[in-house]
């Protein structure tokens, strides 16, 4: 089965700090990747997504994220955080195909952004 | 607009009640799904539907059901059997292999 590991469960970083939250996977194939935003009491947002093609990609508020195959990861980088990005980040795989996709997510990393 | 609902925001349940949790999609989605969110424990999948009259258990079933018999529209009961009911619950929808989400649904049984 699928799994998904986030290492970090919480990151603290200064305002204008670059970041980098980590993503590893475990699945025999590449699997679709997302990275979700969710605020407090509110749903998941996606942030961006894997599918194919190329391995960095960009996604909204800054955002942008790099599969790597050979390190089965797929980490979430901004290169200057806002006081607005503090929340909490999941990482999710789904496998491609089939009449039973679903998605697994990995247990999030709460950030926090010191003014 | 289009989107995904969910009714009510908060829910107040006493122990040993059944209650229905609402999801509805205007996105015309054929894949509908629902996570339970604990502190510290992520996403964890309950129930997921591909497409309308089917369903399929997800990671922790076990005291919930659901139906499916509209594409819009895929409701959540947390039956009596759920032990430790209180949780944020998620409805999403998705095709081609993106899910998107509902604000979610906080319910405390008391």
């Amino acid at each position: 089965a699928q799994s998904v590991t986030q290492p970090d469960i919480h990151i603290t970083v200064s305002e204008g700090a670059s970041l980098e939250l980590r993503c590893n996977y475990s699945y025999g194939a590449t699997p679709y990747l997302f990275w979700y935003v969710q605020s407090p009491g509110q749903g998941l947002q996606l942030l961006l997504k894997y599918f194919s093609g190329d391995t960095l990609v960009q996604g909204i508020k800054g955002f942008e994220a790099e599969f790597k195959r050979s390190q089965s990861s797929f980490n979430l980088r901004k290169p200057s955080v806002h006081w607005s990005d503090a929340a909490e980040y999941f990482c999710a795989v789904g496998i491609s195909g089939g009449s039973n996709y679903k998605l697994t997510f990995g247990k999030g990393t709460l950030l926090t952004v010191n003014p | 607009d289009g989107g995904i609902t969910q009714s009510p925001k908060y829910l107040f349940r006493k122990e040993g009640q059944n209650v229905t949790l609402s999801c509805e999609q205007n996105l015309n989605h054929d894949a509908m799904y629902w996570y339970r969110q604990d502190p510290g424990q992520g996403l964890r999948l309950i129930y997921y539907s591909q497409i309308v009259n089917d369903f399929q258990k997800g990671d922790i079933a076990e005291g919930y059901s659901v139906s499916r018999e509209k594409k819009e529209s895929f409701p959540l009961t947390v039956t009596s059997a759920q032990k430790n009911p209180t949780a944020f619950y998620l409805c999403a929808s998705g095709n081609s292999g993106t899910e998107f989400f509902g604000p979610g649904t906080r319910l405390t049984v008391l």
